[in-house]
């Protein structure tokens, strides 16, 4: 079964650096979305993206954060300059927007700040 | 604006109980979706069920079963005869059923413990 897939598991990266998690996908999905859940917290909505804009975003998603699709099938989400607060599992979906269908989520990248 | 409600924090069960996890949802919807999802110790999402708002048919899936009343706005899931490999978080949540884009709004979820 066609499922999506993050890379990579866990990062670790010092407060102040640049990150990028990636996401592919499942290849006929149309609408990309990131979600964020702080340790022992709900899972937070922070991007959708479709037709390679942004849909909609949640206050999260700030200046720090940007997203892209650079070649057609990875999905990436960028921090530019992380800071401790970051540190989160970092979820990935996506959908074909077509009817009914099940939300999918990529198993997530735990993102540690130190 | 949706909300997801899971008033059970966290609940602890010996192995063998049954136990119901509550949720309650708000929308302005007329159609949407409800899931719940798994969440292990190990951090992923394991999604477990979706139901429609139209179809408010409960569903049994092994040991366990969902009830959906659309009247009290409830879509509780409940575990028959738990075991230890149940134990872990669960969250429901809500999306809208209009717009490829829509985003889930998830619960607080409940951290149910199965003691052997």
């Amino acid at each position: 079964e066609p499922e999506v897939t993050q890379t990579p598991s866990h990062q670790v990266t010092q407060m102040g650096q640049e990150v990028i998690l990636r996401c592919v996908p499942i290849s006929n999905h149309l609408y990309f979305y990131w979600y964020r859940q702080i340790l022992g917290q709900k899972v937070e909505f922070l991007v959708s993206f479709y037709n390679n804009e942004i849909s909609e975003k949640s206050e999260i998603f700030d200046d720090q954060f940007s997203v892209e699709r650079p070649d057609g099938s990875n999905f990436t989400l960028k921090i530019r300059s992380t800071k401790l607060e970051d540190s989160a599992m970092y979820f990935c979906a996506s959908l074909t927007g077509q009817g009914m269908e099940d939300y999918t989520f990529g198993s997530g990248t735990r993102l540690t700040v130190v | 604006a949706q909300k997801v409600t899971q008033a059970q924090t966290e609940i602890s069960v010996v192995e063998k109980e049954d136990v119901t996890l509550d949720c309650v949802y708000e929308t302005r919807d007329t159609t949407y979706y409800l899931f719940w999802y798994k969440q292990p110790p190990s951090g992923e999402l394991v999604f477990l069920i979706r139901r429609n708002s139209f179809d408010e048919q409960n569903e049994i899936s092994g040991r366990y079963s969902w009830n959906f009343q659309k009247s009290t706005s409830s879509f509780n899931f409940t575990i028959t005869a738990s075991q230890v490999v149940d134990s872990a978080v669960y969250f429901c949540a809500l999306r809208p059923a209009t717009g490829g884009y829509q985003k889930v709004t998830f619960g607080t979820g409940t951290k149910l413990q199965v003691i052997p």
